[in-house]
């Protein structure tokens, strides 16, 4: 497949819960991102990494935990989540981490519950 | 600190109207500005850039620097321009990309 995956597409789990999203991009990137929407506030920066190293973490809580193993897949680690918490989580990559269009996942749908 | 406020949440137009898209940012540097769109059930995407200059689908933004805006505009809607486009500022130093909050757009027939 083509350009940036993102899997599972939809997701519920409990507040005790431990689970993982996944992103893959298959466009030769160096950057990656992860962005959280939801109707209260539509584009949240989370996390971005160039190069596998993290530049940027947007005051995200520790319940959240990225892992990016290499310039091709992004992980977003979940574990006790709040319900509002429950949200689309977006997942991009540009080339590099500076002012590059972004390609963007299709997203995967979080419900807690 | 950079910001981007995109001031309609919503906005509706009829098909053959004019429509603008409103969009101010605030950075001290010189920024890169972007136009993203998401359709229905399709996934966010780029739509113009300013460097570019070009015409997307109709759609045209110039960077006026000294409003700090970059209004989105096209001179006839069409109803699948129906959408949410997002205003986005890039730091072109650090890679910091700041979204607005998004305008959804409505072309009724």
């Amino acid at each position: 497949e083509t350009g940036v995956t993102q899997t599972p597409r939809h997701l519920v789990m409990g507040m005790t819960n431990k689970k993982s999203l996944k992103c893959e991009q298959h466009l030769g990137h160096n950057a990656m991102y992860w962005y959280k929407q939801s109707a209260k506030k539509p584009l949240e920066l989370m996390f971005v990494y160039s190069l596998e190293e993290r530049v940027e973490n947007n005051s995200v809580p520790s319940r959240f935990s990225p892992e990016c193993p290499n310039s091709s897949h992004l992980f977003l680690h979940l574990h006790t989540l709040q319900p509002e918490d429950s949200a689309l989580y977006l997942c991009a990559s540009s080339h590099t981490g500076r002012s590059d269009e972004q390609y963007f996942g299709p997203g995967t749908r979080l419900t807690v519950t | 600190a950079q910001r981007v406020t995109q001031p309609e949440k919503l906005l509706s137009v009829f098909k053959g109207a004019p429509v603008e898209l409103k969009c101010n940012y605030s950075y001290s540097g010189s920024p890169e500005l972007f136009w993203y769109v998401q359709y229905s059930r399709q996934r966010l995407q780029l739509l113009l850039r300013h460097i570019s200059r070009e015409s997307i689908k109709g759609f045209t933004a110039d960077l006026n620097k000294g409003e700090t805006s970059f209004h989105l505009k096209k001179p006839f809607a069409q109803e699948e321009d129906s959408a949410m486009y997002y205003c986005a500022l890039s730091n072109t130093n650090a890679g910091k990309s700041t979204f607005g909050d998004g305008t959804t757009l409505t072309v009724k027939p």
